[in-house]
C-alpha cells in the first residue's frame, strides 16, 4: 500500500525556518518526482514546490511565491522528501502536503497519493 | 500564473447530475491535455478523480466523467450521491515553471 506521511509542521515566528518531511513506503520512491502543495486555512490549493527523480537529474522547480526561500530535496536510500522552508512570512500559513504523482505513465502531472497533510502556523 | 475559474458552488438532487466548468487560458488548460480533477472532503487530502481530461483512476464511479472544449474543461457527476458532496478543484499544466495551476475550487451540495 502507497502511504506518504508528512511531519515537522509547527507553530513558527515570521523570518524563522522550519524543515518539514515526507516519508514514503509502498512503492520505488526513486522512480517518482515528489510534489509539495499547501492549502490555507479555508482556501484553495496551491502547488509549492516538487523534486525531480535522479533518472531526471533530481532537479528541482518552485512556486513563484516560494522560490529563493524554500528548498526541496530528497534522499531515496530513506524514501524520505524534505521540504525546507526559511524566511518564513505569514502568508505561508497552510496545511503542507506532500504528494505522488500519478497514475499516468511518462510526463505526468496529476496526483494519484497524497499524505495527510502537516499544519505550519507563522505567526508572532 | 492566475488560478483556473471555477464556479463558487453547486448543486443536485440525488440522483441527478450537476456539471462544473474550469475555464482557462491557451497557456494551460487550452494548451494542454493535462487537466486534473479533485474531490476534497473536509479536513480530509484531495482524491484524483480524472486525470488527462477524460481518464479515470482505477476505483472512481464511472458517474464521474471529464470532458474539454477550447479553454474549458469540464466535470460531470452524474447520479448525485449524498456521498458526492465535497469541494472540487480543477487543475492544469501550464509550462515547466507552472506544472500544476489550480482552479478556484467549486462546493458541490446534494440537496
Amino acid at each position: 500500500e502507497v502511504q506518504l506521511v508528512e511531519s515537522g509542521g509547527d507553530l513558527v515566528k515570521p523570518g524563522r525556518s522550519l524543515r518539514l518531511s515526507c516519508t514514503a513506503s509502498g512503492f520505488t520512491f526513486g522512480d517518482y518526482y515528489v510534489a509539495w502543495f499547501r492549502q490555507a486555512p479555508g482556501k484553495g490549493l496551491e502547488w509549492v514546490s516538487f523534486v525531480r527523480s535522479k533518472a531526471y537529474g533530481g532537479t528541482t522547480e518552485y512556486a513563484a511565491s516560494v522560490k529563493g526561500r524554500f528548498t526541496s530535496s530528497r534522499d531515496d536510500s530513506k524514501s524520505i522528501a524534505y521540504l525546507q522552508m526559511n524566511s518564513l512570512k505569514t502568508e505561508d500559513t497552510a496545511i503542507y502536503y506532500c504528494s505522488r504523482p500519478g497514475p499516468c505513465g511518462g510526463d505526468c502531472y496529476s496526483i494519484d497519493y497524497w499524505g495527510q497533510g502537516t499544519l505550519v502556523t507563522v505567526s508572532s | 500564473q492566475s488560478a483556473l475559474t471555477q464556479p463558487p458552488s453547486a448543486s443536485g438532487s440525488p440522483g441527478q447530475s450537476v456539471t462544473i466548468s474550469c475555464t482557462g487560458a491557451s497557456s494551460d488548460v487550452g494548451g494542454y491535455n493535462y487537466v486534473s480533477w479533485y474531490q476534497q472532503h473536509p479536513g480530509k487530502a484531495p482524491k484524483l478523480m480524472i486525470y488527462e481530461v477524460t481518464k479515470r483512476p482505477s476505483g472512481v464511479p464511472d458517474r464521474f466523467s471529464g470532458s474539454k472544449s477550447g479553454s474549458t474543461a469540464s466535470l460531470t457527476v452524474s447520479g448525485l450521491q449524498a456521498e458526492d458532496e465535497a469541494d472540487y478543484y480543477c487543475s492544469s499544466y501550464a509550462g515547466s515553471n507552472s506544472p500544476y495551476v489550480f482552479g478556484t475550487g467549486t462546493k458541490v451540495t446534494v440537496l
